[in-house]
């Protein structure tokens, strides 16, 4: 059973440049979230995505976007990139629909170094 | 989602009881307390979640006070894989009503 996988695991780009992300959930899970964390600190919530909708945003401008296909995969793209977007870019997964407690699963991340 | 407070870091001496505080004394009738840790440069790793009662699985155990005000993540016997940030956090039940939000966590340092 194959986990939460994301892509690429590291990339450089420059300042201004736009980037796309990619995660595929684990094996039966409905629910997408994406979640940035900054070198030394926990990771922050960009937002959720569920039936090909977003469903719950955190503090992150427009310039973070996002995308859920038909098969659960998502994409996070970043606009006009800054030197302050250089971040771990983590996806977690997880099943929607009953209200009993649910667990997150998280990928290994991407790793995004902005110059 | 409430949030929590928890030590900056603590070490451990191998083999011994790791004993994690959190405090979380806003936390809500309908929100969990949940655990995850992470490894240097991995994604974050599920470890337990409760609601009022204690809990335990292979992992470790978790004591929830009974005005569910603060917790205890305890690792019965540390071993030096164990060395990881220890997220605690709270959060409502429901996948698409809730967000996970992350503290800086405790930095365990298991020690030989």
């Amino acid at each position: 059973d194959a986990g939460v996988t994301q892509s690429p695991t590291h990339l450089i780009k420059t300042r201004g440049q736009q980037v796309t992300l990619r995660c595929s959930p684990k094996s039966g899970h409905d629910t997408v979230s994406w979640y940035q964390q900054a070198l030394g600190q926990g990771p922050q919530f960009i937002f959720q995505y569920y039936e090909e909708e977003e469903r719950q945003r955190g503090n992150f401008p427009d310039r973070f976007s996002g995308h859920q296909f038909p098969n659960y995969s998502s994409e996070l793209n970043v606009n006009a990139l800054l030197l302050g977007d250089s971040a771990l870019y983590l996806c977690a997964s997880s099943i929607t629909g009953t209200d009993s407690p649910y667990e997150q699963y998280f990928g290994p991340g991407t790793r995004l170094t902005v110059t | 989602d409430a949030k929590t407070t928890q030590p900056t870091s603590m070490d451990c001496a191998e083999g011994r009881a790791a004993n994690l505080p959190c405090n979380h004394s806003t936390i809500s009738g309908n929100e969990y307390v949940y655990w995850y840790r992470q490894i240097h440069s991995q994604g974050p790793q599920y470890i337990i979640h409760g609601l009022k009662n204690n809990e335990t699985n292979e992992m470790a155990s978790l004591i929830i006070t009974e005005d569910r005000k603060s917790s205890t993540l305890i690792l019965p016997h540390a071993t030096l894989r164990d060395t990881a940030v220890y997220y605690c956090i709270v959060r409502v039940s429901r996948a698409n009503a809730g967000k996970s939000t992350f503290g800086d966590g405790t930095t365990l340092t298991v020690k030989p």
